[in-house]
């Protein structure tokens, strides 16, 4: 069965560092991929998404999310975290022209201030 | 923007009862959805809807039911509550431009069955 996976579960960084959550999926087939954010209290939101073209994908708040076909992988990425990123980290992937997504276990990170 | 509203935040209801969660957008969309969002297993898609009066079983849809009446509104239905329906319950509606689309989530009902 296809699936997605998020590496860590939990992470926490300081401010100023660099951020890399992993999200890797088991399809051989043409994907569509999604990262998703929820903030404490607050409802799920796109950060950022891939359809096609430029692998490298840039998104809201300074992310931005590198498509390898190859590796079967669209790991998120920052090059420095502010408090205010402390969030749960969701990967999702659409298999082709399916309606469904899958959905990655998420990823919390806190950034100490 | 978008707004995907639900009806209840928060919900507690006794096992056995018949429960009601509603889900309203209000960008004309077609494909609506209900996730049942759990630590550590992220989202499972229980049924989603593609247009009016349509309907198809998502990873998880036992013990669920669904009715979408209407364009704007979803509604997902536990017709016996169960102790292990205890979770978030997420509505999404999709938009679709071109060749792509997105998800936009409601803010969840937590739901508790006791």
């Amino acid at each position: 069965a296809q699936s997605v996976s998020q590496h860590n579960h939990h992470v926490i960084l300081s401010e100023a560092a660099s951020l890399e959550l992993g999200c890797n999926y088991s399809y051989g087939g043409t994907v569509n991929l999604f990262w998703y954010v929820q903030y404490p209290g607050q409802h799920l939101q796109l950060l950022l998404k891939y359809f096609s073209g430029d692998p490298l994908v840039k998104g809201i708040k300074g992310f931005e999310a590198e498509f390898i076909k190859s590796k079967f992988s669209f790991n998120l990425r920052k090059p420095s975290v502010q408090w205010s990123d402390t969030a749960e980290y969701f990967c999702a992937v659409n298999l082709g022209s399916n309606y469904q997504l899958i959905w990655g276990a998420g990823t919390k990170l806190i950034i100490k201030p | 923007d978008v707004k995907v509203t639900q009806s209840s935040r928060y919900l507690v209801k006794r096992t056995g009862e018949k429960v009601f969660l509603e889900c309203v957008q209000d960008m004309d969309h077609e494909n609506m959805f209900w996730y049942r969002q759990d630590p550590g297993l992220g989202l499972r898609l229980i049924y989603f809807s593609y247009d009016v009066k349509m309907k198809e079983k998502g990873d998880i849809p036992e013990g669920y039911s669904v009715s979408r009446e209407k364009k704007e509104r979803f509604s997902l239905i536990l017709e016996s509550a169960s102790t292990n329906q205890t979770s978030m319950y997420l509505c999404a509606s999709r938009r679709t431009t071109g060749d792509s689309y997105e998800q936009y989530f409601g803010p969840g009902t937590r739901l508790t069955v006791t």
